[in-house]
């Protein structure tokens, strides 16, 4: 059961351009949302969250947007670089015991070209 | 303040034998949680820890995995009689506990990439 996917499993993008990463979701229940970005051979960094009563999130060059009725959110990155050029995974979690667990989409590679 | 630590980054074990991995959490937090990324997958939650408590291991393997999270010292993710299977990256993450919130963000370690042969 895939809580939360990713269809795209890459995205090319010129420098300067815009960036838009999607990410779709079945579970009503998550309190927030989180994109982190990974490079090979390193640990996923944490980029930005969302809460699920919220539909907008900036931070920087990235907003997250998230969309209640379509169980939809997208990670925007304006103007994108060739250093954000990583796979970027979404994810949800359930808040328990202060914390919980993050289910991850399958990732998208976003490679932005000079 | 240091991220957090993991190691080592590179294990390499032949089947049948037990690997140790070892995770040292960010300063001040009280939260860990171990993840596995199996090639060309995504990352999978395997077990939520805190202090001397396993919280959740929904995601574990019944058999030859166990984790834990001592009062003193880091939290060390066991698997026992290795199988070429368990070839992955195993990542460590850490959080506090944002009163505010009421949770912090999970923060990353570098992982460690277990080879079986």
């Amino acid at each position: 059961d895939q809580q939360v996917k990713q269809n795209s499993p890459s995205l090319s993008v010129q420098e300067g351009r815009i960036s838009i990463l999607n990410c779709d979701y079945t579970n009503s229940m998550f309190d927030y949302f989180l994109w982190y970005k990974k490079y090979p051979a390193e640990g996923p960094t944490f980029l930005i969250s969302i809460s699920s009563i919220k539909d907008k999130n900036e931070d920087g060059r990235f907003t997250v947007f998230l969309n209640k009725s379509a169980k939809h959110l997208s990670l925007h990155i304006v103007p994108s670089q060739p250093g954000d050029s990583a796979v970027y995974f979404c994810a949800g979690i359930m808040i328990y015991n202060q914390g919980g667990k993050l289910i991850f989409g399958q990732g998208t590679e976003l490679s932005v070209k000079p | 303040n240091a991220g957090v630590m993991q190691n080592p980054r590179h294990l390499v074990r032949r089947r049948g034998q037990e690997a140790r991995l070892r995770c040292s959490p960010m300063k001040g937090h009280s939260h860990v949680y171990w993840y596995r990324q199996l090639p060309e997958e995504g990352l999978k939650f395997m077990v939520y820890l805190q202090k001397e408590n396993i919280i959740d291991e929904s995601g574990m393997p019944k058999e030859r995995f166990s984790a834990e999270f001592p009062k003193e010292g880091p939290s060390i993710l066991r698997i026992q009689q290795v199988v070429r299977g368990d070839s992955a990256a195993y990542f460590c993450a850490s959080s506090g506990a944002a009163e505010s919130l009421g949770w912090d963000t999970q923060y990353f370690g570098p992982g460690t990439r277990l080879t079986v042969l």
